[in-house]
């Protein structure tokens, strides 16, 4: 079975400037999640989709990061502009319906750094 | 919502002997408990879980304990071994069946 896929890996911005990163999860599974990790710290969580729909994003900073899943499949999250302590890892998080459990499975993630 | 905290930040353990790692959370909602075992530079990955029905769980080497009436719940390592260093992270499902993580455990396990 195929994991999450994140895309791009890697990337170095400088302050002011946008980034885009993007997220395929688990066939299937109808929940996606955006993680934000900062270097030392837990997974915080930014966005919490159910198919096309936001479950939650009380934790998005939403003066300059924005979240879609439009068709209930891959997911765009994008920050503009970026700040310094906005690097992070960017992780993409997906899980089954039904799932009582919880059970997440998480993405290889997205490193920003800004300049 | 849901606070995690976790203790200790970072433990250092001889080969063979045993670890412990604790949590606390502050939501008495919450009913689901999972631990993760993240590998410099991968993603963290699932090691164990436990809902808030059961006091213990075991798998193989790897034990979590939880008390739903302090709030607080344990990862065991036991006959620790040096690919078991990593960061691991406990979290607790609250309100809105959301995970909210602690700021995770640096277990390193000295040859």
């Amino acid at each position: 079975e195929a994991g999450v896929a994140q895309s791009p890996r890697y990337k170095i911005i400088e302050k002011r400037q946008s980034v885009a990163f993007w997220c395929n999860p688990i066939s299937g599974h109808a929940t996606l999640y955006w993680y934000q990790q900062i270097l030392g710290q837990g997974p915080k969580l930014l966005i919490q989709f159910q198919n096309n729909g936001v479950v939650d994003d009380s934790q998005l900073p939403k003066d300059r990061f924005s979240a879609e899943r439009l068709k209930g499949v891959d997911s765009t999250l994008k920050i503009q502009p970026a700040k310094l302590e906005d690097s992070a890892v960017y992780l993409c998080a997906s899980s089954p319906p039904r799932d009582r459990r919880n059970t997440i499975y998480f993405g290889e993630g997205s490193w920003l750094t800004v300049v | 919502g849901e606070n995690v905290e976790q203790h200790p930040s970072t433990l250092s353990v001889q080969e063979g002997d045993s670890a412990v790692i604790k949590c606390t959370y502050s939501d008495s909602a919450s009913n689901y408990f999972p631990w993760y075992k993240q590998e410099l530079g991968k993603r963290p990955q699932l090691i164990i879980d436990i809902r808030s029905n059961v006091g213990e769980k075991k798998d193989q080497r790897i034990a979590v304990t939880l008390n739903k009436t302090a709030k607080h719940f344990s990862l065991h390592i036991t006959e620790t071994q040096p690919e078991d260093s990593a960061v691991y992270f406990c979290a607790a499902s609250g309100a809105g069946n959301m995970l909210t993580f602690g700021g995770g455990t640096r277990l390193m396990v000295k040859p």
